[in-house]
């Protein structure tokens, strides 16, 4: 069976610091992986989505980034970190066969608060 | 481009009453829709789906939800809820054979005892 991996579970960074949240899927291989945000009361924001390494589609412009190294591994970073960058971040994945499946299947999150 | 609405950000129920959660999308091509639910400080979790065939589709734990094209309305329903089921749930759509799915702003549902 697959599972999903996210680290940090909670982060408590202060404002202009480096970020580096790392998610990892086990159990398949060429997933697609996106990023979400999840701001109180706000839903659930998409910012970044990869089909393949190296291969990053950015939805929101933002002083965050993403990067693909290895075909399960996605990664959000931030050079420096604003206040409005706190929230909820959730990294998910699907399989490259829709056929397979068309959910999208999440991992437990990582709680960033930058003061 | 697609979007869904989900009207009511918080519902308060008492236990073992009925909830019906709504959900309505737009969307100018043919969608799969999907309800998740959210546990405090969780992930989101699948609660069902529909992608085609019956229009109303059912989870093992007695949520159902019926899709409605002409009203294009995909509404979660339990006829008895129970303490457990406090959470926050979300409506979200993909179009045929897109890669991304488009979430409503979620329903945070609050049982009382």
């Amino acid at each position: 069976s697959q599972t999903i991996h996210q680290w940090p579970a909670t982060l408590v960074q202060p404002v202009g610091s480096p970020l580096s949240l790392e998610c990892t899927v086990e159990g398949t291989s060429n997933p697609n992986l996106y990023w979400y945000r999840q701001a109180a009361g706000r839903g659930l924001q998409l910012l970044f989505y990869s089909v393949g390494i190296g291969q990053i589609s950015s939805e929101v412009p933002q002083n965050l980034s993403a990067s693909r190294p290895q075909d399960r591994q996605f990664i959000l970073s931030s050079k420096k970190l604003l206040l409005s960058d706190s929230g909820f971040y959730l990294c998910a994945w699907t399989f490259k066969d829709r056929g397979l499946s068309y959910e999208q299947y999440f991992g437990p999150g990582t709680r960033l608060t930058v003061t | 481009a697609q979007s869904v609405t989900q009207l009511d950000s918080q519902v308060p129920v008492f236990e073992e009453a009925p909830v019906e959660l709504r959900c309505n999308y737009s969307s100018s091509v043919s969608v799969y829709l999907f309800w998740y639910v959210q546990y405090p400080n969780q992930g989101l979790q699948l609660l069902l789906k529909y992608l085609s065939g019956s229009t109303l589709v059912e989870s093992i734990n007695g949520f159902e939800a019926e899709f409605n094209k002409s009203q294009t309305s995909f509404h979660l329903r339990k006829p008895s809820v129970h303490i457990s089921d406090t959470a926050e749930y979300f409506c979200a759509v993909t179009p045929f054979g897109n890669e991304k799915l488009t979430f409503g702003t979620g329903t945070r549902l609050t049982i009382i005892p």
